[in-house]
């Protein structure tokens, strides 16, 4: 089965940009979604199929992929955008969805 | 503008069952999935399996197999869960989302708190 890896917790200052790692094998070939989960509030998907953006997700949040890497990226970090993060993808292998762990996002 | 609404908190005693049910609002699941994602305290969160309304057929995780059902009522645009023989570990928040394997889980309820305790 596919296993995800992402960092536990990456800190920053406002302004800066956060890049949010998500690895896995065979990654390349898959669609890779992203969410962001606020405290106490239900996931919200910020990026899909690797590179696209929901409407009304704001241009700061982007997603890359290179090899078996995927990366959300959030420019001009702000205070709203603590929360944690998880990637996603369909693991064709076993026919389910696999979450990474999860990265907590902190703004200083 | 489809909106996900599920049921309210359940307290269930450990070897008991609960059904936890997600009504789309605005719309209806159309050919979308329903999918069931937990979320335990503190911890990540963990895909249950999904349901095609519109083929009629669940789609379970394997660890979740044994001990869960999916069902859906198209008349009312409801999704039920339905998981049995609960333990503490159960304890979680559940999720219901509706979305395909291209555009991800772009719709999710508000969760639903099952608390398992003796």
């Amino acid at each position: 089965s596919n296993v995800l890896t992402q960092p536990p917790s990456v800190s920053l200052a406002p302004g800066k940009t956060a890049a949010i790692t998500c690895g896995g094998t065979t990654l390349g070939n898959k669609g890779v979604h992203w969410y962001q989960q606020r405290p106490g509030q239900a996931p919200v998907l910020v990026v899909y199929d690797d590179t696209n953006r929901p409407s009304g997700i704001p241009e700061r949040f982007s997603g890359s992929i290179s090899g078996n890497t995927a990366t959300l990226t959030i420019s001009r970090v702000e205070a709203g955008d603590e929360a944690d993060y998880y990637c996603q993808v369909w693991d064709t292998s076993s026919d389910e969805w696999v979450f990474g762990g999860g990265t907590q996002l902190t703004v200083l | 503008q489809v909106h996900l609404v599920q049921s309210g908190p359940e307290a269930k005693k450990p070897g008991s069952s609960v059904k936890v049910s997600c009504k789309a609002s605005g719309g209806n699941f159309d050919s979308d999935s329903v999918s069931w994602v937990r979320q335990a305290p503190g911890q990540g969160l963990e895909w249950m399996g999904r349901f095609i309304p519109f083929l009629d057929r669940p789609n379970y995780a394997q660890r979740f197999q044994v001990r869960v059902t999916f069902t859906a009522d198209k008349s009312t645009n409801t999704a039920y869960m339905e998981l049995r023989s609960l333990r503490s570990e159960d304890t979680a928040v559940y999720y219901c989302a509706r979305g395909g394997l291209y555009f991800g889980l772009d719709i999710w309820g508000q969760g639903t708190r099952v608390t398992v305790s003796s």
